[in-house]
């Protein structure tokens, strides 16, 4: 089975720091998508970043990264210069060849002025 | 231009009742689903469409039905409805099977009373 697990049930980090959600996951698949989405509170599902396995490169979208360590199934969301847009629940979310997302329990971050 | 876009945003109703959600995607994309979020924001795949075919049931009751009737729609029909249904029900869609990134639309509230 498919399963997703995020210890952080909450964070907080300053404005302009640096923050890390964690995210582990596991699969028997060998190709497979690891997604991190955040969900403000409008409710909307926005994707932030995407990683597939078979990339070595940690995926970079402008403040947002991840370090993805395919041995340890870990697969963490670096957030820099933390902003206030920033505050909302965040998501880890794991996808592969059975054709749906497994979506961990949630990280909901506070963003300090 | 809404890429994936429900009606409606929120829906009250009474047990018992019968009530739809429409979700429309613009993306041409051939795979679409429905995820329910409970009241601790758990997101979990009901089902997926590939093309109007069902490709995913996840064990929902058989008072939900989707109808996908061509590859840009997905509704949801609920029957008889129950306090228990009460949760954020969300569409969305990816370009195709294999759970690439999902795109999803704003959510649909249903508030079941």
């Amino acid at each position: 089975a498919q399963t997703v697990t995020q210890s952080q049930p909450e964070m907080s980090v300053q404005e302009a720091e640096t923050v890390t959600l964690s995210c582990t996951y596991d699969t028997s698949e060998s190709d497979y998508y690891l997604f991190w989405y955040k969900q403000p509170p409008s409710r909307q599902m926005i994707l932030v970043i995407r990683q597939e396995a078979y990339k070595q490169q940690n995926a970079t979208e402008n403040r947002f990264s991840v370090n993805f360590q395919k041995a340890a199934k870990s697969f963490s969301l670096k957030i820099s210069d933390s902003q206030l847009g920033d505050a909302a629940m965040y998501f880890c979310a794991l996808g592969g060849a059975t054709n749906k997302l497994i979506f961990g329990t949630g990280t909901l971050l506070a963003v300090q002025p | 231009d809404t890429a994936v876009s429900q009606t409606p945003k929120y829906l009250v109703t009474q047990m018992g009742n019968d009530k739809s959600i429409k979700c429309e995607q613009n993306l041409g994309h051939d795979t679409m689903y429905w995820y329910k979020q409970d009241s601790k924001k758990f997101l979990k795949i009901m089902f997926s469409y590939n093309n109007k075919e069902l490709i995913i049931n996840e064990t929902v009751p058989n008072r939900f039905s989707p109808k996908s009737p061509d590859k840009a729609h997905l509704n949801l029909h609920i029957n008889s409805l129950e306090l228990g249904d009460s949760a954020v029900y969300f569409c969305a869609s990816s370009k195709r099977q294999g759970a690439t990134e999902a795109f999803f639309g704003q959510g649909t509230r249903l508030t079941v009373v």
